[in-house]
């Protein structure tokens, strides 16, 4: 079966420092990966989503980055970060392949980010 | 744009009553629909969802009718228990799109 996990669970952070969250899947390859953002009180926002390795497309511009070094691997990274930057990140995957729109998304726990 | 409306929250039931979330849409193609639910310090899990007009999504008591026509997609379950208190998000996915759009949530809370 499929795993999906998220590292850290929770981060404190303070302004002006770099971020790397990682997210891994397991049990299938070549999935297509996705970050989102939760803000407080809030539904969630697709930031990034990538098909394959090394191919990463922005949906929001912010001071976020994607990276996908590995095929089942996927970083949401930050140079600098900023107050807004606060929320809690979910990673999610879904089965790959041509994009159907009635592909169901997998999430994973989530990293849970305080930026100070 | 496509977008998701959803009830606002807190819903308070008490248990064994009667839930309803009502949750609308806007799309301009014909989009899949999705529940999802979020338990307390947790990722989401899909709940259920439909990808065609007319059809029913069911899981675990929990049911959703994909209503073209209203364009709407309400969640319902007959009898809730204190262990469906969660947050509940409304989305959709358009052909050709790999984004799913979340409505704001809304949060359940269930009494013994």
């Amino acid at each position: 079966s499929q795993t999906i996990h998220q590292w850290p669970a929770t981060l404190v952070q303070p302004v002006g420092s770099p971020l790397s969250l990682e997210c891994t899947v397991e049990g299938t390859s070549n999935p297509n990966l996705y970050w989102y953002r939760q803000a407080a009180g809030r539904g969630l926002q697709l930031l990034f989503y990538s098909i394959g390795i090394g191919q990463i497309s922005s949906e929001v511009p912010q001071n976020l980055s994607a990276s996908r070094p590995q095929d089942r691997q996927f970083i949401l990274s930050s140079k600098k970060l900023l107050l807004s930057d606060s929320g809690f990140y979910l990673c999610a995957w879904s089965y790959p392949g041509g994009r159907s729109h009635t592909d169901t998304q997998y999430f994973g726990p989530g990293t849970r980010l305080t930026v100070l | 744009g496509d977008s998701v409306t959803q009830m606002e929250g807190p819903v308070t039931l008490s248990e064994e009553a009667f839930l309803t979330i009502n949750c609308t849409y806007t799309a301009t193609g014909y989009p899949s629909l999705f529940w999802y639910v979020q338990y307390p310090g947790e990722g989401l899990q899909l709940l259920l969802k439909a990808t065609k007009a007319d059809d029913k999504g069911s899981n675990k008591g929990f049911e959703a009718t994909y209503r073209k026509e209203t364009t709407s997609f309400h969640l319902e379950k007959g009898s809730v228990q204190v262990s469906d208190s969660a947050v509940y998000f409304c989305a959709l996915s358009e052909p050709s799109s790999y984004k799913l759009i979340f409505g704001s949530g809304t949060r359940l809370l269930v009494r013994p």
